[in-house]
């Protein structure tokens, strides 16, 4: 399956305890995209990559949140000191840019965080 | 930034046909986006218009209006499997999706 990938699934975590998730984006994709989503909403931007430059950080992802793609390929968001507002499904997504569908964004299954 | 707006719930019979509305305000505006996710799953996309007018994708098709700043989503020939919820986001600059809450549709017999 070529599609976009996270790890894991679901997590659960005790508050204060810090949580790392990864995104494998599909292989060809130059861009790549973190949002939240809570229980009866539409996800929430947090933040975007293009190749391995971060280029934009939405104000919800506070000082407790970082996100890399150190090589341009996979990504990691990394949440310290996690609070139970934080408990949400964290999307991952990429994109090319330019070309037939280019701007088409693929959604991964997302990572489940429930902080305890 | 972006303003999207989408009704919050919508239910429709199996076999009719339903409109989803979404009106956005936007800077920076590039298109429209229209994904459907099922409960627990990531959304899948479903639509893109950048320009005004329709386009048709089977069953589903999807309307711009740039100067009013509106969209629609029509599924037809409705099925059990389309009980969904249907996002609306709006595309700026680097790709960056601003959601709408979502539309949950209920599809009856």
């Amino acid at each position: 399956d070529t599609g976009v990938s996270q790890d894991p699934r679901h997590k659960i975590t005790k508050r204060g305890q810090n949580v790392t998730f990864r995104c494998d984006p599909i292989s060809e994709h130059n861009r790549l995209y973190w949002y939240r989503q809570t229980l009866g909403q539409g996800p929430e931007f947090l933040t975007y990559f293009q190749n391995e430059a971060q280029l934009e950080k939405s104000r919800l992802l506070s000082d407790r949140f970082s996100a890399e793609r150190p090589k341009g390929s996979f990504s990691t968001l990394e949440i310290q000191r996690t609070e139970q507002g934080d408990s949400a499904m964290y999307l991952c997504a990429s994109s090319t840019t330019g070309g037939a569908g280019g701007n088409t964004i693929y959604f991964g299954e997302g990572s489940w965080l429930t902080v305890v | 930034g972006q303003n999207i707006d989408q009704p919050t719930e919508m239910t429709a019979t199996e076999g009719a046909i339903v409109q989803i509305n979404c009106t956005y305000q936007t800077s920076g505006f590039n298109g429209l986006f229209w994904y459907q996710q099922h409960a627990g799953e990531a959304p899948t996309f479903l639509s893109y218009n950048v320009l005004d007018g329709l386009e048709e994708k089977g069953r589903f098709s999807s309307f711009l209006s740039r100067s009013k700043g509106y969209s629609y989503l029509l599924l037809k020939e409705l099925q059990m499997k389309d009980s969904a919820s249907y996002l609306c986001a709006g595309d700026s600059a680097g790709n960056m999706l601003t959601f709408g809450g979502g539309t949950r549709l209920m599809v009856k017999p």
